[in-house]
């Protein structure tokens, strides 16, 4: 298996709702990311988990809130969103901790939009 | 702080015309370089990367890349583009060190139009 999995594919929340994003990996990488997309912009790296535990973290809000549970999945708890939060969310995975990787491989993202 | 610079925001080229994109990074130690291709309505698919070695390597869909250590380069090219590359070009780097180090940092992206 050498894909990450996301879900849901599209997600529409309102601003007072919680939702969470998942994503999933069986390619026994132990460094997983979050990243936003806007349309036609790069994506902006949000969190970095090295073996389960949240090495980085860019200075995002506290609404979005990340959870590693396990080596293989990666959460994104979402609550009290704002319409500019709408974008394509993307989770990736590498194989080594933040000093020394390979490619990464993205999974297929999350459009999110927030009514 | 490390960064990525695609020189061009929008491309556009005839079907059959030859393409080169550029990507300049600014980290001066060991990096690792890839090309990303995101297609409309579509995620992110890894072109080529650059780990060590050959400075010459070639990806998929006939793309290939050149890493230039003394220009801190890694520019893409394809001899003759089709129709179906029209996309969104991403150059990223990742520093394998320092207290960036795994970061993978995107440059601002190139919009490739192919006419028909």
């Amino acid at each position: 298996d050498t894909e990450v999995t996301q879900t849901p594919k599209h997600l529409v929340m309102g601003m007072t709702n919680k939702k969470s994003l998942k994503c999933e990996q069986h390619m026994g990488h132990r460094a997983m990311y979050w990243y936003k997309q806007k349309a036609k912009k790069p994506p902006e790296l949000m969190f970095v988990y090295s073996y389960e535990k949240l090495s980085i973290n860019e200075s995002v809000p506290s609404r979005f809130s990340p959870e590693c549970p396990n080596s293989s999945l990666l959460n994104l708890h979402l609550h009290a969103l704002q319409p500019e939060d709408s974008a394509l969310y993307l989770c990736a995975s590498s194989q080594g901790d933040n000093r020394v990787v390979g490619g990464y491989t993205f999974g297929s993202g999350t459009r999110l939009t927030v009514v | 702080a490390q960064s990525v610079s695609q020189h061009n925001h929008h491309v556009i080229l005839s079907e059959a015309a030859s393409l080169e994109l550029g990507c300049n990074y600014s980290y001066g130690g060991t990096v690792n370089l890839f090309w990303y291709v995101q297609y409309p309505g579509q995620h992110l698919q890894l072109l080529l990367k650059y780990f060590s070695g050959d400075p010459l390597v070639k990806g998929i869909k006939g793309f290939e890349a050149e890493f230039i250590k003394s220009k801190f380069s890694f520019n893409l090219r394809k001899p003759s583009v089709q129709w179906s590359d029209t996309a969104e070009y991403f150059c990223a780097v990742i520093n394998t060190g320092g207290n960036q180090g795994g970061k993978l940092i995107f440059g601002q992206g190139t919009e490739l139009s192919v006419k028909p």
